[in-house]
C-alpha cells in the first residue's frame, strides 16, 4: 500500500496567517492527490482534487500544488472557519490511503 | 439537495454481523461509484471499500477483506455494507461517500459524504 505522511501534525496559527501543510507519498502518485477538511463531529469536506483543482464552492484562499511524491496545501489567509483537521488522500492506487491529518488550531 | 444518509450502526458483540445502509438522494445514484470510509474514535480517516457505479466491481482494504461485502441497489438508490466477524478494532464512525466523477471517469476524490453511522464492537 502507498503510505501517506503529513507535516506538521499540528500547527497553531492566527486569523490572517498563511498556513502550508505538506503531504508526502511513499511512491509516485502523479497528481492523484486529494485534500479534505474535517471539523469535529462532522464529515470530511472535499477541498482540492487532482493536486491543484479547487472543488466547486471552496474559497480561493485554499490552493494545492505538487506532483509525484510531494504535495502542499496552502491557506493564504486563515479565517476563523478554517480551524479544522486537514487530510490528504492518494487516489492513484487502490487501496486509497489517507495521511494522518494536520490539525490547525489557534 | 444532494444527500447521503447512513443507518444501521449500533453496539454489537465481537464475532457478530451488522449491515449498514446509505440512502442517496438529489443525484443520479446509478452514475457514481460509492465508497465507505471509517474513522475510529479520535483517529484519522481509513478508506474501507469502493463499489463501481453499476455494482460490477468492488475493492476492499486489506484490514476488512474477506469480512465485509459492499453492494448496491440502484433501483432503491441505496448502498450497503455487510460486516461479518466484527472485531473491536472495527469500532468507528462509518461514512458513505460519493465518487467525485461520474462512471469512474477520474480519481478525483469523494465529494459528497453522509453524516456517518457509529459502530461499536464490544462485549
Amino acid at each position: 500500500d502507498i503510505q501517506m505522511t503529513q507535516s506538521p501534525s499540528s500547527v497553531s496559527a492566527s486569523v490572517g496567517d498563511r498556513v502550508t501543510i505538506t503531504c508526502r507519498a511513499s511512491q509516485g502518485i502523479s497528481s492523484w492527490l486529494t485534500w479534505y477538511q474535517q471539523k469535529p463531529g462532522k464529515a470530511p469536506k472535499l477541498l482540492i482534487y487532482a493536486a491543484s483543482n479547487l472543488q466547486n464552492g471552496v474559497p480561493s484562499r485554499f490552493s494545492g500544488s505538487g506532483s509525484g511524491t510531494e504535495f502542499t496545501l496552502t491557506i493564504s489567509s486563515l479565517q476563523p472557519e478554517d480551524f479544522a483537521t486537514y487530510y490528504c488522500q492518494q487516489a492513484d492506487t487502490f487501496p486509497f490511503t489517507f495521511g494522518p491529518g494536520t490539525k490547525v488550531d489557534i | 439537495q444532494v444527500q447521503l444518509v447512513e443507518s444501521g450502526g449500533g453496539v454489537v458483540q465481537p464475532g457478530r454481523s451488522l449491515r449498514l445502509s446509505c440512502v442517496a438522494s438529489g443525484f443520479t445514484f446509478r452514475s457514481f461509484g460509492m465508497h465507505w470510509v471509517r474513522q475510529a474514535p479520535g483517529k484519522g480517516l481509513e478508506w474501507v471499500a469502493v463499489i463501481s457505479y453499476d455494482g460490477s466491481h468492488e475493492i476492499y482494504a486489506e484490514s476488512v477483506k474477506g469480512r465485509i461485502t459492499v453492494s448496491r441497489d440502484n433501483s432503491k438508490n441505496t448502498l450497503y455494507v455487510q460486516m461479518n466477524r466484527l472485531r473491536p478494532e472495527d469500532t468507528a464512525v462509518y461514512y458513505c461517500a460519493r465518487d467525485n466523477a461520474e462512471y469512474g471517469s477520474g480519481p478525483y476524490g469523494m465529494d459528497v459524504w453522509g453524516q456517518g453511522t457509529t459502530v461499536i464492537v464490544s462485549s
